[in-house]
């Protein structure tokens, strides 16, 4: 069965220091999300992606962070001056789209660690 | 702004039995649901999606259920087992399916 797929498993950054996540979808979908979970909180929605550009995001989501899909397979997370407070696991996740979306469930990646030291 | 809540926050059954994972949300409002399961270091698994002109849906040893009026959606599995042991996870879309409010989840250990 396809799978998102998110690299690296766990990243490891010094405090103020850029660090891109990166996240291949399911190939068919065109719906692509970040959400993190910081240690023993709940899953918190960060961005919604479609048609190259931003569709909805969260108050998280300020200016130190941004998506990008280079390329047709990837879609990445940047995070421009990482602070201590955004040590977290980080989830890709896409949904297929087109006819009923309403039937088409978010698929989740194992996730990224990132460490902020 | 929709929360979502998960009550008990740990839940520890014989094998064998059958249980309620309960799910609650504060804006009727909500659109989809979806349950989820979150091994330990892993990422999110989808277990079912209720839609929202849904009441429930079933896959297996699973059935889940949705009640908007009351804010409310169970899961219920069926004949439990070890390896059932997990978190499981409830979220609710908004009404553009761009975003998924998550519970807090249910720790679930099923012992042998």
């Amino acid at each position: 069965e396809p799978e998102v797929t998110q690299t690296p498993s766990h990243q490891v950054t010094q405090m103020g220091q850029e660090v891109i996540l990166r996240c291949v979808p399911i190939s068919n979908h065109l719906y692509f999300y970040w959400y993190r979970q910081i240690l023993g909180q709940k899953v918190e929605f960060l961005v919604s992606f479609y048609n190259n550009e931003i569709s909805e995001k969260s108050e998280i989501f300020d200016d130190q962070f941004s998506v990008e899909r280079p390329d047709g397979s990837n879609f990445t997370l940047k995070i421009r001056s990482t602070k201590l407070e955004d040590s977290a696991m980080y989830f890709c996740a896409s949904r297929r789209t087109g006819g009923d979306w309403s039937n088409q469930p978010q698929h989740f990646g194992d996730g990224t660690r990132l460490s902020i030291l | 702004k929709q929360e979502v809540t998960q009550i008990p926050a740990a839940l520890s059954v014989p094998e064998g039995e059958n249980l309620v994972l309960n799910c609650s949300f504060t804006d009727s409002a909500i659109y989809n649901l979806q349950w989820f399961r979150q091994d330990p270091g892993k990422g999110l698994t989808s277990l079912l999606l209720i839609q929202s002109s849904q009441r429930e849906q079933t896959s297996g040893r699973l059935n889940a259920s949705l009640d908007k009026s009351s804010g409310r959606s169970t899961l219920y599995i069926a004949a439990s087992q070890p390896g059932d042991s997990a978190t499981y996870l409830c979220a609710g879309y908004n009404n553009a399916g761009n975003m998924l409010t998550f519970g807090g989840g249910t720790r679930l250990m099923v012992k042998p």
